[in-house]
């Protein structure tokens, strides 16, 4: 059962633009929720998880769940901010099950 | 440097030649886990390791092996590869239940 679901596969907005990655989960219990960011010609890296409440790179996300989300949000667009998005869910901080990506093209 | 360290980068090998993919790290990290990452399914966990002599199944373990005899190593072996795991294959550790992962650079693995 797919427990991640990112229903873009791409996503492209022009620079200054807010963007919003989507992420919806689908799990019983109480799970950690993250976002990992994986830069051209870098390693996957995480970005942000719910639990830290931070911003990071100017990027947020809320735990939404009554509609089980965690969409990534950040205001104003940066051509840096290009790259595949992964969300990812942990049940037990063991198991984890990624999104299938959204890859974010900043338009300048 | 903090890193965590695969060999090879890329493998070609024919179908039933066993092999093993390695994986290395040097943040004394007590969680371990494989990746295969297809296109259009995302990332998929294979094992998971908690610590050294402890692992586990991910969600798709089926035809893949690990171990974990010391803390910095976990190889990924795949006793009789077959064409479906094609793939390309992450490692990644971590401080027990933190989530925060490093990943390694990917082993993109071809099963002729």
């Amino acid at each position: 059962a797919q427990r991640v679901t990112q229903p873009e596969k791409l996503l492209s907005v022009f620079k200054g633009a807010p963007v919003e990655l989507k992420c919806n989960y689908s799990y019983s219990g109480s799970p950690e929720l993250f976002w990992y960011v994986q830069y051209s010609r870098q390693r996957l890296q995480l970005l942000l998880r719910h639990i830290s409440r931070e911003s990071i790179k100017g990027f947020t996300a809320d735990l939404n769940k009554g509609e089980t989300s965690f969409h990534l949000k950040k205001p104003f667009a940066q051509e840096e901010d290009s790259a595949m998005y992964y969300c990812a869910l942990s049940n037990t901080g063991n198991q984890f099950y990624f999104g299938t990506g959204t890859s974010l093209t900043v338009i300048p | 440097e903090a890193q965590v360290t695969q060999n090879p980068r890329y493998l070609i090998t024919v179908t039933g030649k066993k092999l093993t993919v390695t994986c290395s790290q040097n943040m004394n990290h007590e969680y371990m886990s494989w990746y295969r990452q297809d296109p259009g399914l995302g990332l998929r966990q294979i094992y998971y390791s908690m610590n050294v002599e402890v692992t586990d199944k991910g969600d798709v373990p089926e035809g893949y092996k690990v171990s974990r005899k010391e803390k910095r190593n976990f190889p990924l072996i795949l006793e009789s590869p077959s064409p479906n795991q094609t793939s390309l294959y992450f490692c990644a550790s971590s401080r027990l239940q933190q989530g925060i992962m490093f990943f390694g650079s990917g082993t993109q693995l071809s099963v002729l």
